[in-house]
């Protein structure tokens, strides 16, 4: 089946530096990703949504301007913590779906931001 | 490793069937579980959660899923299944001391009018 791989895997970093989160779609051509981060005790909480080729749609109450989302290829798409703080420590999780509304949608294995 | 398996990647039903899809974890300790929802067209709804006490957890629309701990099992259930319950369901784990969540591989439902 169709395998979409994220990296890193966790990473910690100082406060005040900028992290990059790759997601990358494997075998298949992802033109929608989404991310989502998960807090503690909680749901998913979709961040935002990239389409290949265009800006992406941030959900009310996301920062574009510290999450930023680039969706520059049919396979990957990236997310960059800009100017990390503690409260930016969670994690980060992206899915991938190809073209279609009934595309079957795909998990990245996550990433673990820890923020020092 | 930890995972989480979702044994049916295909099921068809007719309208007012009844439905059950299989989640199983491989979690050893205290963990937390979810059923999300993705309609065509739509990014994840959450379905339902159990963190703790009663394992038998009411969501919405109908869906209710039971912790079976002994079993390792959260699956989910609805009596009475709608056309409007035509979607993709995945099932979701996180460890209740950690923070990395694991999806099961879905499960996508085809309810027939």
């Amino acid at each position: 089946g169709a395998v979409v791989s994220q990296h890193p895997s966790r990473v910690i970093c100082k406060s005040g530096t900028s992290v990059k989160i790759e997601c990358r779609s494997l075998d298949f051509q992802a033109t929608t990703m989404f991310w989502y981060r998960q807090f503690p005790k909680q749901s998913l909480m979709l961040m935002a949504t990239s389409n290949e080729g265009s800006k992406a749609t941030y959900e009310q109450g996301v920062e574009k301007d510290k999450f930023l989302i680039n969706h520059a290829s049919l396979t990957l798409s990236t997310l960059t913590v800009t100017s990390a703080h503690p409260e930016d420590s969670s994690f980060y999780i992206c899915s991938a779906q190809g073209q279609g509304v009934n595309e079957k949608l795909f998990f990245g294995s996550g990433t673990q931001l820890s923020v020092l | 490793a930890q995972s989480v398996s979702q044994h049916n990647h295909h099921v068809i039903l007719s309208e007012a069937a009844s439905l059950e899809l299989g989640c199983n974890y491989s979690y050893g300790g205290t963990v937390n579980l979810f059923w999300y929802v993705q309609y065509p067209g739509q990014h994840l709804q959450l379905l339902l959660k159990y963190f703790s006490g009663d394992p038998l957890v009411k969501g919405i629309k109908g869906f209710e899923a039971e912790f079976i701990k002994s079993k390792f099992s959260f699956n989910l259930r609805k009596p009475s299944v709608q056309w409007s319950d035509t979607a993709e369901y995945f099932c979701a784990a996180i460890e209740a001391a950690g923070n990395k969540l694991t999806f099961g591989g879905g499960t996508r439902v085809l309810v027939k009018p």
